[in-house]
């Protein structure tokens, strides 16, 4: 699978939008870049996932670029419940074998 | 209530003493996985199977077995755990090769090596 970049650290303020972004500069064709987030030590849990197109569901929006070298997770509206380590991932898929790196701990400030 | 389940979710044991930390999904999943998770490492697949009597190693699977002779369970066996296996422990199932591909995680297990 393809590596990923994302930074170690952000502050966001509450009722803001939350920008994360992700690097993966050797992301193949058929890879998808997945998103999920982990709040203090619980399972993490799945946010969205894209290919080429940009994606929104219920809980944030996804940008991925033309080159689909980067992608941006969006939170529109911060709150505090949205402070966890968020990991970036690309993989193929069926392929199942993956492993999550360090991630993005995001810090919503009141 | 679709979901992951582990037992136990903490244990402290002593090296050399086997235990099994089980994992149950009652969603037909095709696909369940073990991580464990290491501060400043991520998380960290150990094994992973594709479906009943299918599994393959992930990323750091020495000194863990897994056993898939259902469906629905997909336990992990320290058979002799040392220290260094000392973490926080997590299930995942998925459908296979269907949907989202979305990963759902149980709770975790806090494990403790002494």
């Amino acid at each position: 699978d393809a590596k990923t970049t994302q930074p170690p650290s952000m502050d966001c303020a509450e009722g803001r939008a939350a920008n994360l972004p992700c690097n993966h500069s050797t992301i193949s064709g058929n890879e998808y870049v997945y998103w999920y987030r982990q709040i203090h030590s619980q399972g993490p849990q799945y946010i969205i996932h894209g290919l080429k197109n940009n994606e929104t569901n219920e809980m944030a929006s996804l940008i991925i670029t033309e080159d689909r070298k980067s992608s941006t997770l969006i939170l529109p509206h911060a709150t505090l419940r949205d402070t966890a380590v968020y990991y970036c991932i690309v993989r193929l898929r069926p392929d199942y074998k993956l492993s999550f790196g360090a991630g993005t701990t995001v810090t919503v400030r009141a | 209530e679709a979901q992951v389940t582990q037992n136990p979710r903490y244990l402290i044991t002593v090296t050399g003493k086997k235990l099994t930390v089980t994992c149950s999904q009652n969603m037909n999943h095709e696909y369940m996985s073990w991580y464990r998770q290491d501060p400043g490492l991520g998380l960290r697949q150990i094994y992973y199977s594709m479906n009943v009597e299918v599994t393959d190693k992930g990323d750091v699977p020495e000194g863990y077995k897994v056993s898939r002779k259902e469906k629905r369970n997909f336990p992990l066996i320290l058979e002799s755990p040392s220290p260094n296996q000392t973490s926080l422990y997590f299930c995942a199932s998925s459908p296979r090769l269907r949907g989202t591909g979305e990963l759902f995680f149980g709770e975790g297990s806090r494990l403790t090596v002494l």
